[in-house]
Protein backbone atom coordinates (compact mmCIF):
# COMPACT_ATOMS: atom_id res chain seq x y z
CA UNK A 1 0.00 0.00 0.00
CA UNK A 2 1.14 3.33 -1.13
CA UNK A 3 2.20 5.84 1.72
CA UNK A 4 1.84 9.74 2.12
CA UNK A 5 2.99 11.45 -0.92
CA UNK A 6 4.24 15.20 -1.23
CA UNK A 7 4.96 17.11 -3.73
CA UNK A 8 7.38 19.03 -4.50
CA UNK A 9 9.82 17.53 -1.93
CA UNK A 10 12.00 20.77 -1.75
CA UNK A 11 11.20 24.22 -2.55
CA UNK A 12 13.61 27.57 -2.78
CA UNK A 13 11.39 31.11 -2.74
CA UNK A 14 11.43 34.91 -2.19
CA UNK A 15 9.82 36.96 0.40
CA UNK A 16 6.32 38.01 -1.06
CA UNK A 17 5.96 35.29 -3.18
CA UNK A 18 3.54 32.58 -3.10
CA UNK A 19 3.89 29.08 -2.94
CA UNK A 20 0.93 25.72 -3.21
CA UNK A 21 2.21 22.72 -2.01
CA UNK A 22 0.32 19.42 -2.81
CA UNK A 23 -0.45 16.16 -0.61
CA UNK A 24 -1.95 12.67 -1.73
CA UNK A 25 -2.98 10.65 1.14
CA UNK A 26 -2.91 6.98 1.91
CA UNK A 27 -5.35 5.05 -0.56
CA UNK A 28 -9.21 5.21 1.17
CA UNK A 29 -8.18 7.67 4.22
CA UNK A 30 -10.68 10.25 4.43
CA UNK A 31 -9.04 12.57 6.72
CA UNK A 32 -5.58 14.88 5.95
CA UNK A 33 -3.93 17.22 8.49
CA UNK A 34 -1.30 19.68 7.42
CA UNK A 35 1.50 20.94 10.01
CA UNK A 36 4.73 23.03 10.09
CA UNK A 37 7.84 21.50 11.27
CA UNK A 38 10.83 23.67 12.59
CA UNK A 39 13.71 23.73 14.60
CA UNK A 40 12.17 26.25 17.89
CA UNK A 41 8.60 25.50 17.65
CA UNK A 42 8.66 21.45 16.68
CA UNK A 43 5.55 20.49 15.24
CA UNK A 44 2.70 22.88 15.18
CA UNK A 45 -0.83 21.83 13.57
CA UNK A 46 -2.19 24.36 10.60
CA UNK A 47 -5.04 22.93 9.82
CA UNK A 48 -7.28 19.60 9.00
CA UNK A 49 -9.77 18.10 6.45
CA UNK A 50 -12.41 15.70 6.01
CA UNK A 51 -14.68 14.58 3.18
CA UNK A 52 -13.27 18.44 1.38
CA UNK A 53 -14.11 20.19 4.80
CA UNK A 54 -12.02 22.01 6.89
CA UNK A 55 -13.04 20.95 10.42
CA UNK A 56 -9.84 22.17 12.48
CA UNK A 57 -7.76 25.58 11.82
CA UNK A 58 -4.34 26.02 13.85
CA UNK A 59 -2.88 29.55 14.90
CA UNK A 60 -1.67 30.47 11.86
CA UNK A 61 -2.40 33.80 9.88
CA UNK A 62 -4.77 33.81 6.58
CA UNK A 63 -1.81 33.75 4.51
CA UNK A 64 -2.08 29.91 5.05
CA UNK A 65 -5.30 28.25 3.41
CA UNK A 66 -5.41 25.10 1.79
CA UNK A 67 -8.31 23.03 0.34
CA UNK A 68 -9.15 19.16 -0.22
CA UNK A 69 -10.59 17.45 -3.45
CA UNK A 70 -13.06 15.02 -4.17
CA UNK A 71 -10.10 12.07 -3.99
CA UNK A 72 -9.40 12.91 -0.86
CA UNK A 73 -6.32 14.64 -2.39
CA UNK A 74 -4.89 18.06 -0.56
CA UNK A 75 -3.23 21.53 -1.69
CA UNK A 76 -1.61 24.16 0.76
CA UNK A 77 -1.00 27.30 -0.28
CA UNK A 78 0.92 30.23 1.43
CA UNK A 79 0.98 33.55 0.16
CA UNK A 80 2.99 37.15 0.66
CA UNK A 81 5.95 34.91 1.89
CA UNK A 82 7.92 35.78 4.93
CA UNK A 83 11.52 34.50 6.27
CA UNK A 84 9.98 32.46 8.94
CA UNK A 85 7.78 30.21 6.64
CA UNK A 86 10.97 28.50 5.84
CA UNK A 87 10.25 25.18 7.34
CA UNK A 88 9.49 21.64 6.97
CA UNK A 89 5.53 21.29 5.70
CA UNK A 90 4.45 17.88 6.92
CA UNK A 91 1.04 16.19 5.41
CA UNK A 92 -0.81 13.52 7.63
CA UNK A 93 -3.50 11.33 6.52
CA UNK A 94 -5.69 8.59 8.44
CA UNK A 95 -8.90 6.56 8.02
CA UNK A 96 -11.00 8.91 10.05
CA UNK A 97 -9.97 11.68 12.08
CA UNK A 98 -10.00 9.94 15.29
CA UNK A 99 -7.24 7.41 14.12
CA UNK A 100 -3.56 7.30 13.78
CA UNK A 101 -2.30 9.68 11.35
CA UNK A 102 0.58 8.59 8.65
CA UNK A 103 2.92 11.65 7.53
CA UNK A 104 4.46 11.80 4.65
CA UNK A 105 8.20 13.13 3.62
CA UNK A 106 7.42 16.60 3.99
CA UNK A 107 8.56 19.71 1.48
CA UNK A 108 10.96 21.50 2.86
CA UNK A 109 10.58 25.60 1.94
CA UNK A 110 13.04 27.93 1.78
CA UNK A 111 12.33 31.45 1.96
CA UNK A 112 14.66 34.44 0.57
CA UNK B 1 -5.53 24.51 25.43
CA UNK B 2 -3.65 20.56 25.50
CA UNK B 3 -0.20 20.50 26.56
CA UNK B 4 2.63 17.98 26.30
CA UNK B 5 6.25 17.71 27.57
CA UNK B 6 9.10 15.19 26.87
CA UNK B 7 11.97 14.94 28.53
CA UNK B 8 15.25 14.57 28.34
CA UNK B 9 15.18 17.01 25.03
CA UNK B 10 18.45 14.65 24.22
CA UNK B 11 20.13 10.98 25.39
CA UNK B 12 22.70 9.34 24.39
CA UNK B 13 23.12 5.34 25.39
CA UNK B 14 25.58 2.66 24.61
CA UNK B 15 24.80 -0.25 23.09
CA UNK B 16 22.29 -2.47 25.04
CA UNK B 17 22.01 0.51 27.69
CA UNK B 18 17.98 0.43 28.63
CA UNK B 19 16.39 3.50 29.41
CA UNK B 20 13.54 5.05 29.26
CA UNK B 21 12.01 8.52 27.41
CA UNK B 22 9.05 10.28 29.41
CA UNK B 23 5.82 12.40 27.63
CA UNK B 24 4.07 13.87 30.42
CA UNK B 25 0.31 16.18 28.97
CA UNK B 26 -2.17 17.79 29.61
CA UNK B 27 -5.47 17.43 27.82
CA UNK B 28 -9.08 18.12 28.16
CA UNK B 29 -10.26 14.57 27.80
CA UNK B 30 -8.10 12.29 25.85
CA UNK B 31 -8.81 10.98 22.31
CA UNK B 32 -5.60 9.18 21.76
CA UNK B 33 -1.83 9.66 22.74
CA UNK B 34 0.28 8.88 19.96
CA UNK B 35 4.30 8.13 19.63
CA UNK B 36 6.14 8.81 16.54
CA UNK B 37 9.87 8.16 15.39
CA UNK B 38 11.36 10.87 12.83
CA UNK B 39 14.77 10.19 11.35
CA UNK B 40 16.78 13.51 10.03
CA UNK B 41 15.04 14.39 6.88
CA UNK B 42 11.93 12.65 7.07
CA UNK B 43 8.54 12.96 8.31
CA UNK B 44 7.41 11.08 11.23
CA UNK B 45 6.49 6.91 11.37
CA UNK B 46 4.15 6.21 13.18
CA UNK B 47 4.74 3.71 16.32
CA UNK B 48 1.90 3.44 18.91
CA UNK B 49 -1.09 4.50 19.83
CA UNK B 50 -2.37 4.64 23.61
CA UNK B 51 -5.83 4.89 24.57
CA UNK B 52 -6.68 4.66 28.61
CA UNK B 53 -4.53 4.47 31.47
CA UNK B 54 -3.11 1.42 32.12
CA UNK B 55 -2.53 0.58 28.49
CA UNK B 56 0.78 -0.92 26.93
CA UNK B 57 2.20 -1.99 23.63
CA UNK B 58 5.27 -3.56 22.31
CA UNK B 59 6.84 -3.53 19.18
CA UNK B 60 10.80 -5.20 19.00
CA UNK B 61 12.60 -3.19 22.07
CA UNK B 62 10.09 -0.51 21.97
CA UNK B 63 7.33 -0.89 24.88
CA UNK B 64 5.04 2.03 25.66
CA UNK B 65 2.75 2.49 28.77
CA UNK B 66 0.17 5.26 29.71
CA UNK B 67 -0.84 7.16 33.10
CA UNK B 68 -3.39 9.27 33.22
CA UNK B 69 -0.72 12.31 33.29
CA UNK B 70 2.24 10.66 31.45
CA UNK B 71 3.19 7.93 29.27
CA UNK B 72 6.72 6.20 28.99
CA UNK B 73 8.64 4.57 26.29
CA UNK B 74 10.62 2.59 27.32
CA UNK B 75 13.77 1.19 25.11
CA UNK B 76 15.42 -2.20 25.57
CA UNK B 77 19.08 -3.30 24.38
CA UNK B 78 18.94 -0.56 22.07
CA UNK B 79 21.18 -0.54 18.87
CA UNK B 80 22.56 2.19 16.47
CA UNK B 81 19.62 1.89 14.02
CA UNK B 82 16.87 2.90 17.05
CA UNK B 83 18.92 6.49 17.66
CA UNK B 84 16.26 8.81 15.64
CA UNK B 85 14.04 11.81 17.60
CA UNK B 86 11.05 10.00 19.51
CA UNK B 87 8.18 12.70 19.57
CA UNK B 88 4.77 11.94 21.54
CA UNK B 89 1.16 13.44 20.69
CA UNK B 90 -2.05 13.91 22.53
CA UNK B 91 -5.47 14.26 20.76
CA UNK B 92 -8.13 15.86 22.88
CA UNK B 93 -11.80 14.82 22.60
CA UNK B 94 -12.98 18.27 22.49
CA UNK B 95 -16.03 18.88 20.13
CA UNK B 96 -14.54 18.83 16.71
CA UNK B 97 -11.22 18.76 17.44
CA UNK B 98 -8.71 15.86 15.66
CA UNK B 99 -5.59 18.15 15.90
CA UNK B 100 -2.32 16.61 17.26
CA UNK B 101 -0.33 18.43 19.70
CA UNK B 102 3.06 17.49 19.40
CA UNK B 103 5.95 17.85 22.09
CA UNK B 104 9.06 19.03 21.03
CA UNK B 105 10.84 15.53 20.64
CA UNK B 106 13.41 13.17 22.67
CA UNK B 107 17.12 12.76 20.45
CA UNK B 108 18.26 9.54 21.01
CA UNK B 109 21.09 8.70 20.32
CA UNK B 110 22.57 5.00 20.71
CA UNK B 111 26.63 4.69 20.52
CA UNK B 112 28.10 1.08 19.49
Amino acid sequence: KAGVTQTPRYLIKTRGQQVTLSCSPISGHRSVSWYQQTPGQGLQFLFEYFSETQRNKGNFPGRFSGRQFSNSRSEMNVSTLELGDSALYLCASSLNSNNEQFFGPGTRLTVL
Amino acid sequence: EDQVTQSPEALRLQEGESSSLNCSYTVSGLRGLFWYRQDPGKGPEFLFTLYSAGEEKEKERLKATLTKKESFLHITAPKPEDSATYLCAVQGSGAGSYQLTFGKGTKLSVIP
